[in-house]
């Protein structure tokens, strides 16, 4: 089954405390990125990646980190993370169809972190 | 002004209605994308659209890319329908999504 997962999906935790959250594809696909979703503001990209290696900011990429060793793989992680962090977190993947119109995208479970 | 603007923000229907949710946007894009996103629960995508109009079951979906309007609209509406319905465009050199803040259904039986 094709799928983007996430883990883990709930974390509650505090100020300062280094967490990582995981993401992985089965589906081959080449951008991969973050969202957060917070209420009245929608859903905004954090980070994201074109291809292996090759990682660039979305639109609010501030304490966040990304890397992207393999294909399948896109951690996210709060190096330390503030209270201002606390949100719902959506890992992301997509191909690109053939005829160049658009891509189908595929969105995880989705994290709610708290940070206190 | 936000570059992807839905209508309206909350609509409750009664089982059996019809239902319209709309979506502008003023920026160019490649495709148009509706979302489903239940409570707690992750997002779907329901439709891509880069032209015309896409029908799934009981959703129906159209672009108008003169307009830069799109609508979703959902046929006998059902109280499993209740859900955040979210619009999003995609563009420019990396194809990035920009989201719509949603529309909440509730449809009571």
């Amino acid at each position: 089954e094709a799928q983007v997962t996430q883990n883990p999906r709930y974390l509650i935790t505090v100020t300062g405390k280094k967490l990582t959250v995981t993401c992985s594809q089965n589906m081959n696909h080449e951008y991969m990125s973050w969202y957060r979703q917070d209420p009245g503001l929608g859903l905004r990209q954090i980070y994201y990646s074109m291809n292996v290696e090759v990682t660039d900011k979305g639109d609010v990429p501030e304490g966040y980190k990304v890397s992207r060793k393999e294909k399948r793989n896109f951690p996210l992680i709060l190096e330390s993370p503030s209270p201002n962090q606390t949100s719902l977190y959506f890992c992301a993947s997509r191909r690109r169809f053939t005829n160049g119109k658009g891509y189908e995208q595929y969105f995880g479970p989705g994290t709610r972190l708290t940070v206190t | 002004k936000n570059e992807v603007e839905q209508s309206p923000q909350n609509l409750t229907a009664q089982e059996g209605e019809f239902i319209t949710i709309n979506c502008s946007y003023s920026v160019g894009i490649s495709a148009l994308h509706w979302l489903q996103q239940h409570p707690g629960g992750g997002i779907v995508s329901l439709f891509m659209l880069s032209s015309g109009k896409k029908k799934h079951g009981r959703l129906i979906a159209t672009i108008n890319i003169q307009e830069k309007h799109s609508s979703l609209h959902i046929t006998a509406s059902h109280p499993r329908d209740s859900a955040v319905y979210i619009c999003a465009v995609g563009g420019g050199a990396t194809n990035k999504l920009i989201f719509g803040t949603g529309t909440l259904l509730a449809v009571q039986p």
